[in-house]
């Protein structure tokens, strides 16, 4: 079974500070999404991760991926209060011809105080 | 790119109630759809997905049913609410058969169930 599981589940970061976030998942997957989610809205598609080595970057925003090691982080440069959100990593698996399940971590609460 | 419809956007409803919640895609020919539940605070977990029309799979036991009556509408359905079923109901669609990108996401119907 696959099971996706994010750390820290909150965090409180003053504005200018760097951090990173962690996802780890169980088993072999084809590919890694971040996902930003504000309160009350749904969800915004902020990365795809689709190979070993893997790293993009938008803005204050860079995410990476170590397919060996099970694990995508989310690095975070010079925080703004703009950035204050729900983030979610989720993994996906192909299965016959049915493709694209995506399995959620928990979401990590980021609050950036000023 | 694509963009997700879903209503309403919001809905009370009493225990032991009909529901019907509509999704509808455009900009995209043939997409696998998916219906996510979030409930407070907490992540998405997948509940139905479909690789077209008039084919569903659940992945939980549950109260709810689903349909796909044509290529780019999903809808969710109870014929009898419990408590249990309040949550914020996402919609969202992976084109080209699953094999775009990433998995897009609809603004959501936040249900209540009283």
């Amino acid at each position: 079974e696959l099971k996706v599981e994010q750390n820290p589940l909150f965090l409180s970061m003053q504005e200018g500070k760097n951090y990173t976030i962690y996802c780890n998942y169980s088993t072999t997957s084809d590919r890694l999404y971040w996902y930003r989610q504000d309160p009350g809205k749904s969800l915004e598609s902020l990365f795809v991760l689709l190979s070993n080595g893997a790293v993009k970057q938008e803005g204050r925003l860079m995410a990476s991926l170590d397919t060996k090691a099970r694990l995508s982080t989310l690095h975070i440069t010079a925080a703004v209060h703009d950035l204050s959100a729900t983030y979610f990593c989720a993994v996906s698996r192909r299965y016959g011809g049915a493709t694209n399940k995506l399995i959620f971590g928990t979401g990590t609460l980021l609050a950036v105080q000023p | 790119s694509q963009t997700i419809h879903q209503w309403p956007a919001t809905l009370v409803q009493p225990v032991g109630s009909p529901l019907s919640l509509e999704c509808t895609v455009e900009g995209t020919s043939n997409p696998n759809l998916y219906w996510y539940r979030q409930a407070a605070g907490r992540g998405l977990q997948l509940l139905f997905y479909s690789v077209g029309i008039g084919q569903i799979s659940s992945e939980v036991p549950q109260n709810l049913s689903a349909s796909r009556p044509q290529d780019r509408q999903f809808i969710l359905s109870s014929k009898k609410l419990l408590l249990s079923d309040s949550g914020f109901y996402l919609c969202a669609s992976h084109d080209s058969g699953g094999l775009g990108e990433t998995q897009y996401f609809g603004p959501g119907t936040r249900l209540l169930v009283l």
